[in-house]
């Protein structure tokens, strides 16, 4: 069943801007987590905020979390070319053995 | 540390044909995954295993069988491939964090065609 739904599905910037990438899910979770996958790479992670958590930082990466409103966003500052890939958030379901993975966000950043 | 690897990387198979992927991994993880990934759409997990010898079916099991006899290496194997199987299959380790589960660690994927 799909339960991180990523929010929107597709989003181009230009260089030194920011990018948000919003990703919604239906259950209560015991963290959420986002991945990066480069073209024809497998995934690479980026970041896990738990269920007590509003906020967490790593380097260019802010990560919130609501779990009232069942939401979370990965913002990317000063955005590089490099940082051109697709996006997933993934949630772990209490009671859960498996992430969820959502379809993605595909991001393009402009040089 | 090696990390994740998967064995092969590229195969194409003729429809009806068998074949077995390899995932290994040396971080001592009890959690191994089986992923497909079709072309720009996300991860559908096919099987998974949380242990040495236990397995479970994920979101689209049918057509694949798996194997965990060792903790290092889960083995995903195709029966009869069909056309409708040609993806990118990846593979994922984890472990267990205080109730909830870690960070999944990913290999680089086998491209699978079956014509």
């Amino acid at each position: 069943s799909q339960q991180g739904e990523e929010d929107p599905q597709a989003l181009s910037i230009q260089e030194g801007e920011n990018a948000t990438m919003n990703c919604s899910y239906k259950t209560s979770i015991n963290n959420l987590q986002w991945y990066r996958q480069n073209s024809g790479r497998g995934l690479v992670h980026l970041i896990l905020i738990r269920s007590n958590e509003r906020e967490k930082h790593s380097g260019r990466l802010r990560v919130t979390l609501d779990t009232s409103k069942k939401s979370s966003s990965l913002l990317i500052t000063a955005s590089r070319a490099a940082d051109t890939a697709s996006y997933f958030c993934a949630t772990d379901e209490s009671g859960s053995e498996k992430l969820v993975f959502g379809k993605g966000t595909k991001l393009t950043v402009n040089p | 540390n090696a990390g994740v690897t998967q064995t092969p990387k590229f195969r194409v198979l003729k429809t009806g044909q068998s074949m077995t992927l390899l995932c290994a991994q040396d971080m001592n993880h009890e959690y191994m995954y089986w992923y497909r990934q079709d072309p720009g759409m996300g991860l559908r997990l096919i099987h998974y295993s949380v242990g040495e010898g236990t397995t479970a079916k994920g979101e689209v099991p049918d057509g694949y069988n798996v194997s965990r006899l060792k903790k290092q290496n889960f083995l995903l194997g195709l029966e009869s491939a069909a056309p409708s199987q040609t993806s990118v299959y990846f593979c994922a380790s984890s472990r267990r964090l205080a109730g909830s589960l870690g960070e999944q660690f990913f290999g680089p994927g086998t491209r699978l065609t079956v014509l």
